[in-house]
């Protein structure tokens, strides 16, 4: 199995900018989280989905963030307008127990 | 709510060292407890877990037991190796299937030759 796949790897954008981050989930598992780190605040759970259905998105800063999950295998997490205290770590995982597979993570500068 | 809260860091240890991160919790009802590794560049990845008090998490020479009595879920490893650098993060979850987990701060190890 490929495990969790996210992209892009590395995003560097400007202020004010639209970003779109991506992620496939282990094929199979039923719930998905997006995570943000950071340095100051460590892993914070923003937002997670079971069969691809939001269940909990309160960790979601402000409405400048939004998370779709439109089938099994696909979900993005678009934050619009970026600004400089968005640049974090963007983790994605999946889960169809007690443990969740993460991907590698997304860096994202906005400068 | 609840919570997790590790030992500050970094710690720095040469290699054969003996290894002890602490971790303790604040949750309701009956937790589950996982340490997760992510080495450098990379995702985060399952180490070990405990999903009800007494039980003994290990993997890879890593140990943790699940304490009830001092809500703590320590990790040690009798000798650690340079390959063991990297961040370690404990979590707790509530112990149903898929519920979120709730991180520590994480704590960077770095190891010495």
């Amino acid at each position: 199995d490929a495990g969790v796949i996210q992209s892009p790897r590395h995003e560097v954008t400007e202020m004010g900018q639209e970003v779109t981050l991506r992620c496939k989930p282990i094929s199979g598992h039923d719930y998905l989280f997006w995570y943000r780190q950071t340095m100051m605040r460590g892993l914070e759970l923003l937002i997670y989905f079971n069969n691809n259905v939001p269940i909990d998105d309160s960790g979601m800063p402000e409405d400048r963030f939004s998370a779709k999950m439109p089938n099994a295998s696909f979900s993005t997490l678009k934050i619009q307008p970026s600004e400089p205290r968005d640049s974090a770590v963007y983790f994605c995982a999946s889960s169809f127990s007690t443990v969740q597979f993460f991907g590698p993570g997304t860096r994202l500068t906005v400068l | 709510g609840d919570s997790v809260t590790q030992m500050e860091g970094p710690v720095t240890l040469s290699e054969e060292a003996f290894l002890t991160i602490n971790c303790t919790y604040t949750a309701t009802g009956y937790p589950s407890l996982f340490w997760y590794v992510q080495y450098p560049g990379e995702g985060l990845q399952l180490l070990l877990k405990a999903t009800k008090a007494d039980d003994k998490g290990s993997n890879k020479g890593f140990e943790a037991t699940y304490r009830k009595e001092t809500t703590s879920f320590h990790l040690e490893k009798g000798s650690v190796q340079v390959s063991d650098s990297a961040v370690y993060f404990c979590a707790l979850s509530d112990g149903r299937a898929n519920s979120k987990l709730t991180f520590g701060k994480g704590i960077t190890l770095s190891v010495r030759p």
